[in-house]
């Protein structure tokens, strides 16, 4: 099983609403991650949890909210977005964070916000 | 600063025929490098990697080769098939993590 599941796959939420996007893999993998993508761009890192702590932030805005409740699960709360926060969101996984791995995808959330 | 380039937006090849996918980097901490396939509104999909301490990775029809003096990496496709058109992107990570720095990403059409 190689498989990262996200929910939901589609999202639109207004300017004043709290949501939250959810991540899951069963590949017994110690390393996840959240990614973002614009329209014709490539993905781009926000946040890396290395067994089961925050270990990167790449000057994310608060408004975006990391959690790792267990080593399979990572979540990403949002609240008071902005429409430029319309997106592709990514969670991927590896084995683990550190040593030539590759990193496995989720199908994305793709976000819209109103 | 795009610490990894790929200067080709589109490439169009004939079925049957030879894809060559180009990539350049910078960043010299970079050590492990990554081809994945992407198609719109999904997730990225592994393809194939290679390691800084090799030249060439093959696996079926995929081939990586790195030139690691130019810092250049090249992803070989043979045959083509028109399965094989979707956007391919290059990532690279450090020798100190996991995380990806992809290139702009490159269109492959493969017209039958």
């Amino acid at each position: 099983d190689t498989e990262v599941t996200q929910t939901p796959k589609h999202l639109v939420m207004g300017m004043t609403n709290k949501k939250s996007l959810k991540c899951e893999q069963h590949m017994g993998h110690r390393a996840m991650y959240w990614y973002k993508q614009k329209a014709k761009k490539p993905p781009e890192l926000m946040f890396v949890y290395s067994y089961e702590k925050l270990s990167i932030n790449e000057s994310v805005p608060s408004r975006f909210s990391p959690e790792c409740p267990n080593s399979s699960l990572l979540n990403l709360h949002l609240h008071a977005l902005q429409p430029e926060d319309s997106a592709l969101y990514l969670c991927a996984s590896t084995e683990r964070a550190q040593g030539n791995t590759e990193a496995f995808f989720g199908q994305g959330t793709r976000l819209t916000v109103v | 600063d795009q610490q990894v380039k790929q200067n080709s937006p589109s490439l169009s090849v004939q079925e049957g025929r030879i894809s060559i996918l180009n990539c350049d980097y910078t960043n010299s901490m970079f050590d492990y490098f990554l081809w994945y396939k992407k198609y719109p509104a999904e997730g990225p999909t592994f393809l194939i990697s290679i390691s800084s301490i090799k030249d060439k990775n093959e696996d079926g029809r995929f081939t990586v080769f790195l030139n690691k003096s130019a810092k250049h990496l090249s992803l070989h496709i043979v045959p083509s098939q028109p399965g094989d058109s979707a956007v391919y992107f290059c990532a690279a990570s450090p020798n100190a993590g996991n995380m990806l720095t992809f290139g702009g990403g490159t269109r492959l059409m493969v017209k039958p």
